[in-house]
């Protein structure tokens, strides 16, 4: 099956911060969404991005589907983004489709 | 919009009671809804895909007589988990995709069951 690999694991910023979170995968999508898990363990829908840019506040994404990789940008962190980011591609096999997630990337902003 | 409401946030029960837990989605139709397993500090695994008036499909290794799924309506899928046992203790958290959307739209996602068995 595809492989999703996020990197890096775990990020610590100090509040005001930039970072940049890597999704890479390992065969042509369908689709692509980044998910932020908070501490409660809601995942919320930050982008639905199977190509191209968005931004959304001091979010944004890039996916450049040819190479097969996406980027989530972090701006001027606050210590409410902390928790876990996850990319999820999605396959469509046969009439039939799956979203398979990375292991995710925890982050901690620390004040 | 496309809210997906998950019941309850959590259980906590003795070992061999079955447990049912509720997927509903609330301002739209759901032909297609999925159920995932997270255990501490892992990612999201997809358990089976909810069909309306059919059979689930379940991925490789989930025992479809432990976890009894049942999507009787475009708004309701329903998971049971039969004769619990600690080892099933998790996080399930369900997705629905909005009618029409077509195969590669969104998924949206309640916000999970937080299930221990003691």
């Amino acid at each position: 099956g595809i492989q999703v690999e996020q990197s890096p694991p775990d990020l610590i910023l100090q509040e005001g911060a930039n970072s940049t979170l890597r999704c890479n995968f390992s065969d042509s999508v369908n689709n692509l969404q980044w998910f932020h898990q908070n501490p409660w363990g809601q995942l919320i829908n930050l982008f639905y991005i199977p190509s191209g840019t968005k931004q959304n506040g001091r979010l944004s994404a890039t996916t450049v589907a040819t190479e097969r990789y996406s980027l989530l940008y972090i701006s001027s962190s606050q210590t409410t983004d902390s928790g876990v980011y996850f990319c999820a591609v999605l396959l469509l096999n046969s009439g039939y489709s799956t979203l398979t997630f990375g292991k995710g990337t925890m982050l901690l902003v620390s004040p | 919009g496309a809210v997906v409401s998950q019941h309850p946030s959590r259980v906590i029960c003795k070992s061999g009671t079955s447990v049912k837990i509720e997927c509903r989605s609330l301002d739209f139709q759901a032909t297609t809804m999925f159920w995932y397993r997270q255990f501490p500090k892992q990612s999201l695994m997809l358990m089976a895909t909810s069909n309306e008036g059919s059979k689930a499909t379940y991925e490789q290794g989930v025992e479809k007589d432990k976890f009894l799924i049942n999507h009787a309506s475009l708004t309701l899928s329903t998971l049971t988990v039969t004769s619990a046992h600690p080892e099933d203790s998790s996080f399930y958290i369900c997705s629905a995709r909005i009618h029409g959307g077509g195969l590669v739209s969104p998924q949206h996602f309640g916000d999970g069951t937080r299930l221990s068995i003691l």
